[in-house]
């Protein structure tokens, strides 16, 4: 078990280009989520997916955001159209559906910067 | 609006004495509540949860507080170490439903040698 793992760990792109982040929980964990961390604040949650059904969205998820686990496997995150506001730190965690006491495992998270 | 605070961006302990850091939040709906640390370049861990049937939980050198009438949470650390040097961040979450985490702002704790 080497724990959550995302894809790129760093990402720089030109403002209006799109992006896609993935992320591979551990593996027996049927939950996901993903969140995005701005500096001097804590995460925000983003969406969640239970196995591949996506539950949950923000409403910081705008249009040009899309995520997908398909085969509730691996998740991805895809950004279109980036903006400058976009820049941040994504985080994906992973947990199973029965014990929620010993919180999520996060992933090192995928820091993108749009110039 | 910030349902989960944490006022203080900032702490700075003495190795070996006691740090506390604290948390205050809106929601009564929330009824789990979790402290993550967090190094640089790094993602945030988990640390101790507390239910909120409970008022205090104890993991080691960690006890977390919980005062429900107040909606405040205060983590303590003793003794204080150097590698607990770290981003602390509080979070709360709803049992039912998609268990998503709501966090604070996170406090930065520095324990000097």
């Amino acid at each position: 078990d080497t724990g959550v793992s995302q894809d790129p760990r760093h990402k720089i792109t030109k403002r209006g280009q799109n992006v896609t982040f993935r992320c591979d929980p551990i593996s027996e964990h049927n939950r996901l989520y993903w969140y995005r961390q701005t500096l001097g604040q804590g995460p925000e949650f983003l969406t969640y997916f239970q196995n591949e059904a996506q539950l949950e969205k923000s409403r910081l998820l705008s249009d040009r955001f899309s995520a997908e686990r398909p085969k509730g496997s691996f998740s991805t995150l895809e950004i279109q159209r980036t903006e400058q506001g976009d820049s941040a730190m994504y985080l994906c965690a992973s947990g199973p559906t029965e014990v929620f006491g010993y919180g999520y495992t996060f992933g090192s998270g995928t820091r993108l910067t749009v110039v | 609006d910030q349902q989960v605070k944490q006022n203080s961006p900032s702490l700075s302990v003495q190795e070996g004495r006691i740090s506390i850091l604290n948390c205050d939040y809106t929601n009564s709906m929330f009824d789990y509540f979790l402290w993550y640390k967090k190094y640089p370049a790094e993602g945030p861990t988990f640390l101790i949860s507390i239910s909120s049937i409970k008022d205090k939980n104890e993991d080691g050198r960690f006890t977390v507080f919980l005062n429900k009438s107040a909606k405040h949470l205060s983590l303590h650390i003793v003794p204080s170490q150097p590698g607990d040097s770290a981003v602390y961040f509080c979070a709360a979450s709803a049992i039912q439903g998609a268990q998503k985490l709501v966090f604070g702002q996170g406090t930065r704790l520095t324990i000097n040698p």
